[in-house]
């Protein structure tokens, strides 16, 4: 079983600052991975995806990398703002076990006002 | 948005009765999924389906079955309800490169 974990599970910032979020895996045959955000009550929203073959996405002011040596994958979020309050979840999708998607629990984000 | 639709949002059944979840899709996506969300658990998945009558299990399929008999449609049923599966249910498929997509999720109480 295909392992993801994020670390640290909660994080508090101030508004206007710049952060990392961090997703780590185990599998050496990663196909893609992609970063969800989910508001209280509701389900994910895709945010971005990172092919096996790409090295980062950016949309915004979200930049997500990729290293596949590592088994780390970051997500930038510049000029934080108190609307990106939510949870960031990452899944990876491997190479080796067909359509199947690895989770990790997420990093819950608060910005401050 | 992959137009993907759960019934009912929220239920609350007693423990030995039967529960089925729905979900619907209008972009003709080959492969469904259902998730359960648990605090400290994070996604489980259920089951999985990559066809109409094709299907397999997951991480957490006991007490757990799934029916698609239709490509639109992936019904979740539990047959007899325990409180272990009061949940957060979550159905997603998955488009072009493989991006997964959420429904709004269905909240599920056993008492």
């Amino acid at each position: 079983k295909q392992e993801v974990t994020q670390i640290p599970a909660a994080l508090s910032v101030p508004e206007g600052e710049n952060l990392v979020l961090n997703c780590s895996f185990t599998d050496s045959a990663i196909y893609n991975l992609q970063w969800f955000r989910q508001d209280p009550g509701k389900g994910l929203t895709s945010l971005l995806l990172i092919q096996s073959s790409q090295r980062e996405q950016t949309s915004g002011r979200l930049n997500a990398s990729l290293d596949k040596s590592s088994g780390r994958s970051t997500l930038y979020i510049a000029a934080s703002q108190p609307g990106d309050s939510a949870t960031y979840l990452c899944a990876e999708l491997s190479s080796n076990t067909g359509n199947q998607f690895y989770f990790g629990t997420g990093t819950s984000l608060t910005v401050i006002p | 948005d992959a137009g993907i639709t759960q019934s009912p949002r929220h239920k609350v059944t007693e423990t030995g009765t039967p529960v089925t979840l729905r979900c619907h899709q209008t972009e003709n996506h080959r492969y469904m999924y259902w998730y359960r969300q648990d605090p400290g658990h994070g996604l489980r998945l259920i089951h999985y389906s990559y066809g109409v009558k094709d299907t397999d299990k997951g991480e957490v399929s006991d007490g757990y079955s799934v029916s698609r008999s239709k490509t639109e449609d992936f019904l979740l049923t539990l047959e007899s309800a325990t409180s272990s599966q009061t949940s957060v249910y979550f159905c997603a498929t998955t488009g072009s490169g493989n991006t997964i997509y959420f429904g709004e999720g269905s909240w599920l109480t056993v008492v």
